[in-house]
C-alpha cells in the first residue's frame, strides 16, 4: 500500500522569505500523481500544485514549485517570497495513475506553517 | 452542483445522541471520502466509496460509525451516541474518473459534542 510522509509538523518562515515543506512517498507504482493541497484557517482545501510522475519537469505555480525526485521518491515544496496569506497547513497527497478500481487518494499528515510578518 | 456541499456547517449536539452528516460531491464524481479532522490536526481517513465497488471502511474509528451512499451521489455519515471525542470537523471530498484529478473537498461539518 502507498504511504505518504511529512516529516515537519511545523516550520515557520519569515515574511517574504522562501521555505520549503518535505514529502516522501512509498509505492512500487511507476505511474501515479502527486499533489500539494493548502488549507488555511477557513477549512477550506485549495490545490496548490500537482505533478505527473512521469513528467521530468517540476511543476510550478507562480510562487510554488516542487522538487521532484522520483528515484528518492521525494516531492518537496518551494513558496519563495512567503506572504502572511500562505498560513495554513500544507498536505502532501498521492495518487495512481493506474486505471484500476482502487485509486483511492492518500494524504500525509500535514505540516502547518506560519509565517511571521 | 458546482462544489462539494456539506451539511449542516456546525452540529451541537448532546452526548449519547445520533448524529447524521450530509455530503453531496460534484456531479459524475464517482469517488467519495470522509475524513475528520481535530483542530490543527492533520486528515484522519474515515471511510472511501469508488462507484459501485464495496466501500474501504477502514479508516472508522468504531462500530458507532457507519456511512452510505445512495445511488453513487449523496452520502450520509451516522455517528450513534455521540462521545465527546467525536468532536471534530468532518470532511467530505470527491473525484472524478479522469487519471490525476484532484480530490476537491466541502467546507465540512463542525462537529460538538457536549
Amino acid at each position: 500500500a502507498q504511504t505518504v510522509t511529512q516529516s515537519q509538523p511545523e516550520m515557520s518562515v519569515q515574511e517574504a522569505e522562501t521555505v520549503t515543506l518535505s514529502c516522501t512517498y512509498d509505492t512500487s507504482e511507476s505511474d501515479y500523481y502527486l499533489f500539494w493541497y493548502k488549507q488555511p484557517p477557513s477549512r477550506q482545501m485549495i490545490l496548490v500544485i500537482r505533478q505527473e510522475a512521469y513528467k521530468q519537469q517540476n511543476a510550478t505555480e507562480n510562487r510554488f514549485s516542487v522538487n521532484f525526485q522520483k528515484a528518492a521518491k521525494s516531492f518537496s515544496l518551494k513558496i519563495s517570497d512567503s506572504q502572511l496569506g500562505d498560513a495554513a497547513m500544507y498536505f502532501c497527497a498521492y495518487r495512481s495513475a493506474l486505471k484500476t478500481s482502487y485509486d483511492k487518494v492518500i494524504f500525509g499528515p500535514g505540516t502547518s506553517l506560519s509565517v511571521i510578518p | 452542483g458546482a462544489g462539494v456541499s456539506q451539511s449542516p456547517s456546525n452540529k451541537v449536539t448532546e452526548k449519547g445522541k445520533d448524529v447524521e452528516l450530509r455530503c453531496d460531491p460534484i456531479s459524475g464524481h464517482t469517488a467519495l471520502y470522509w475524513y475528520r479532522q481535530s483542530l490543527g490536526q492533520g486528515l484522519e481517513f474515515l471511510i472511501y466509496f469508488q462507484g459501485n465497488s464495496a466501500p474501504d471502511k477502514s479508516g472508522l474509528p468504531s462500530d458507532r460509525f457507519s456511512a452510505e451512499r445512495t445511488g453513487g451521489s449523496v452520502s450520509t455519515l451516522t455517528i450513534q451516541r455521540t462521545q465527546q471525542e467525536d468532536s471534530a470537523v468532518y470532511l467530505c471530498a470527491s473525484t472524478g474518473q479522469g487519471v490525476g484529478t484532484e480530490a476537491f473537498f466541502g467546507q465540512g461539518t463542525r462537529l460538538t459534542v457536549v
